[in-house]
C-alpha cells in the first residue's frame, strides 16, 4: 500500500509485559514521528525521526520507552513493564519535507491496551 | 511552548449551517498551521494548510486564514454535510518540525 503502514493494529496485553509496535512509512519520507492519542484528547508527540537518528525525543515520558529506525525505513516503538496508563492508541506518522510547512501523513494507528 | 487552543465539542449543527471552529495558538516564530480531521473509524488526515500570514488554506468547502495578528486559525463551513461529522483537530508546526495538535472538536451534524 502507498500509505503510512502500523502493526498491530490492536494490541492488548498485561501490566508488567512488554510490547513493540510497528510502523513502516511512506517509502522515500526521511521524517517518522510517534504520537499517543489518548480517549477525547489530541495526539501528544512522543519522539521524531529524522533518517535513523531521533531528532527530538523530548516526548517520551520515561526511561520504560524506547523508539529505533536501524535503516531509516521502519520504527519500532518499544515500551518496557507496561502500565495500565499506558494504554491509549499509538499513532505513526511521516513526512515528506524535512521543513515545517509539510504535511505529516498518519497511519491508523495501534490502539494498546494494558489490563 | 508551542501551544494550541481550540473551542471544545461536541458541536451539533442542522444540515446546511455555517460552522465556525475556533482555534488560537501560541509559537516562537512563524509556524505552519492546519487543520487535520479523524473520521469515525479512520486515521488522522490533513484537511488544509496555510504556511504563513494572511494565507487562506480551502479545501472541501472548507476555509481557515492565517491570522497573525490575533493568533488565529479558525475553521469555517458555508454548509455542512451529515458526511462532516467527524473530529477535527487544529495543529501547527513550528522551528522544532514537530506537529504540535489541539485536543479536538467533535462535529455532529443532524440530518
Amino acid at each position: 500500500g502507498a500509505g503510512v503502514s502500523q502493526t498491530p493494529s490492536n494490541k492488548v496485553t498485561e501490566k508488567g509485559k512488554y510490547v513493540e509496535l510497528r510502523c513502516d512509512p511512506i517509502s522515500g519520507h526521511t521524517a517518522l514521528y510517534w504520537y499517543r492519542q489518548s480517549l477525547g484528547q489530541g495526539p501528544e508527540f512522543l519522539i521524531y525521526f529524522q533518517g535513523t537518528g531521533a531528532a527530538d525525543d523530548s516526548g517520551l515520558p520515561n526511561d520504560r520507552f524506547f523508539a529505533v529506525r536501524p535503516e531509516g525505513s521502519v520504527s519500532t516503538l518499544k515500551i518496557q513493564r507496561t502500565e495500565r496508563g499506558d494504554s491509549a492508541v499509538y499513532l505513526c506518522a511521516s513526512s515528506l519535507e524535512v521543513g515545517s510547512t509539510g504535511e505529516l501523513f498518519f497511519g491508523e494507528g495501534s490502539r494498546l491496551t494494558v489490563l | 511552548g508551542d501551544s494550541v487552543t481550540q473551542m471544545e465539542g461536541p458541536v451539533t449543527l442542522s444540515e446546511e449551517a455555517f460552522l465556525t471552529i475556533n482555534c488560537t495558538y501560541t509559537a516562537t516564530g512563524y509556524p505552519s498551521l492546519f487543520w487535520y480531521v479523524q473520521y469515525p473509524g479512520e486515521g488522522l488526515q490533513l484537511l488544509l494548510k496555510a504556511t504563513k500570514a494572511d494565507d487562506k488554506g480551502s479545501n472541501k468547502g472548507f476555509e481557515a486564514t492565517y491570522r497573525k495578528e490575533t493568533t488565529s486559525f479558525h475553521l469555517e463551513k458555508g454548509s455542512v454535510q451529515v458526511s462532516d461529522s467527524a473530529v477535527y483537530f487544529c495543529a501547527l508546526r513550528g522551528v522544532g518540525n514537530k506537529l504540535v495538535f489541539g485536543a479536538g472538536t467533535i462535529l455532529r451534524v443532524k440530518s
